[in-house]
């Protein structure tokens, strides 16, 4: 069936170092791909999303790459802070017909000050 | 304030006996849906409902059932509950406008069944 693999499970950085976690996709119908931020306790929340027709997006340190091909895409956060230690999720679901959205099984961000 | 209500937060009930989450959203969202988050597996989604009245399987459904008798709501009922859907339960709604988009969740339901 669908799924989306991410890795690493967990990752640890040393502040003001990039993190970069990976996702991989099987619904080759998958056109949007949005990352989900969870602090220990809370609700994930939307830090970025990207649609099939861009290849990257950025948003200050945060930035998102896209690979159809490869059916890959990526979180890169550069000069990490204590702030950001979090789980992220990222996430695909098809634009049409159905709105399943298949989530990745997460990665344990630790920023090291 | 734009939010997602999830009732009750926590919760320990014993196997077997009915218990229904409720869920309700105030931002006029067509799209709602359900999630179990368990450790090591992510977010997996239970079902969803893309309007009133229309209703589907998400990828772990079974012991769970849910309506949308109104757009604001959408419960999850658990007729039969047994230990292993112990977990933590979101409800999340987004505005499609016919794609998908932001998943609003709300804070989140505790649900330990003995």
């Amino acid at each position: 069936g669908e799924n989306v693999e991410q890795h690493p499970s967990t990752l640890s950085v040393q502040e003001g170092d990039s993190a970069v976690i990976k996702c991989t996709y099987s619904d080759s119908a998958s056109n949007y791909f949005p990352w989900y931020k969870q602090e220990l306790g809370k609700r994930p929340q939307l830090i970025i999303d990207i649609r099939s027709n861009v290849g990257e997006k950025k948003d200050q340190r945060i930035a998102v790459t896209l690979n159809k091909t490869a059916k890959h895409f990526s979180l890169h956060i550069t000069e990490t802070q204590p702030e950001d230690s979090a789980v992220y999720f990222c996430a695909a679901s098809p634009t049409s017909g159905t709105y399943k959205y298949i989530f990745g099984t997460g990665t344990r961000l630790k920023v090291l000050a | 304030e734009a939010q997602v209500t999830q009732n009750p937060r926590y919760l320990i009930t014993v196997t077997g006996k009915k218990l229904t989450v409720t869920c309700s959203q105030n931002m006029n969202h067509e799209y709602m849906s359900w999630y179990r988050q368990d450790p090591g597996l992510g977010l997996r989604q239970i079902y969803y409902s893309m309007n009133v009245e229309v209703t589907d399987k998400g990828d772990v459904p079974e012991g769970y059932k849910v309506s949308r008798k109104e757009k604001r709501n959408f419960p999850l009922i658990l007729e039969s509950p047994s230990p292993n859907q112990t977990s933590l339960y979101f409800c999340a709604s987004s505005l499609p406008s016919g794609r998908p988009g932001e998943l609003f969740f709300g804070e989140g339901s505790r649900l330990t069944v003995l």
